[in-house]
């Protein structure tokens, strides 16, 4: 079965840039979730779906972050414009269930914002 | 709300030691909790989970963790580490109702020394 996947792997920019990251979920998988890490602290939620509605984006930074699921199947996170307290690394995770189910996670894209 | 405190962000054992990773969680209702794992430039791996059956929990790679209501307590424990043990340890809780957030502690860094 393939994992969630995670594109691109790595990013740098220049502050007020913009930049996107895609993630497609596992297959089935109807509840997807954006995360930003930040070094030396634990993932925050910035924005959960389900199917192809927002369930949680009360930590989304709505001035200059976005997301959307169009389809219910992939997403794509858009930063405009970055800024240096951006950089992290954002993880994308899907689960089959909302709650107890598992997460599965990708293996995350790395912005560094210069 | 949720919330959970790792105490102790990093820890160093010796390889066949006991390994003791402490985390404490905050809710308001009752919890579900969490214990991922995340090795370097990789996303997170669940390890195991509480979800109100057996509060003896038994995960992946030998590791367990046992759900105290009165202490607020869920501490992941390895009777004796191995050094592919290395690597971030995150606690995590959820509320009990559906849609609810998975919120992380800020994680715990395990050496494993030869």
């Amino acid at each position: 079965e393939a994992g969630v996947a995670q594109s691109p792997r790595y990013k740098i920019i220049e502050k007020r840039q913009s930049v996107a990251f895609w993630c497609n979920p596992i297959s089935g998988h109807a509840t997807l979730y954006w995360y930003q890490q930040i070094l030396g602290q634990g993932p925050k939620l910035l924005i959960q779906f389900q199917n192809n509605g927002v369930v949680d984006d009360s930590q989304l930074p709505k001035d200059r972050f976005s997301a959307e699921r169009l389809k219910g199947v992939d997403s794509t996170l858009k930063i405009q414009p970055a800024k240096l307290e951006d950089s992290a690394v954002y993880l994308c995770a899907s689960s089959f269930l909302q709650g107890a189910g598992e997460l599965f996670f990708g293996e995350g894209s790395r912005l560094t914002v210069l | 709300a949720q919330s959970v405190t790792q105490l102790g962000s990093h820890v160093s054992v010796s390889e066949g030691a006991l390994v003791l990773l402490r985390c404490n969680y905050s809710s308001s209702v009752p919890p579900y909790l969490f214990w991922y794992v995340q090795y370097p430039n990789q996303g997170l791996q669940l390890l195991l989970k509480y979800t109100s059956a057996a509060t003896l929990v038994k995960g992946i790679n030998g590791f367990e963790a046992e759900f105290k209501k009165s202490e607020t307590s869920f501490h992941l424990t390895k009777p004796s580490a191995h050094m592919s043990d290395a690597a971030e340890y995150f606690c995590a809780v959820s509320a009990k109702t559906s849609g609810s957030r998975l919120t992380f502690g800020e994680g715990t860094q395990l050496t494993v020394n030869p």
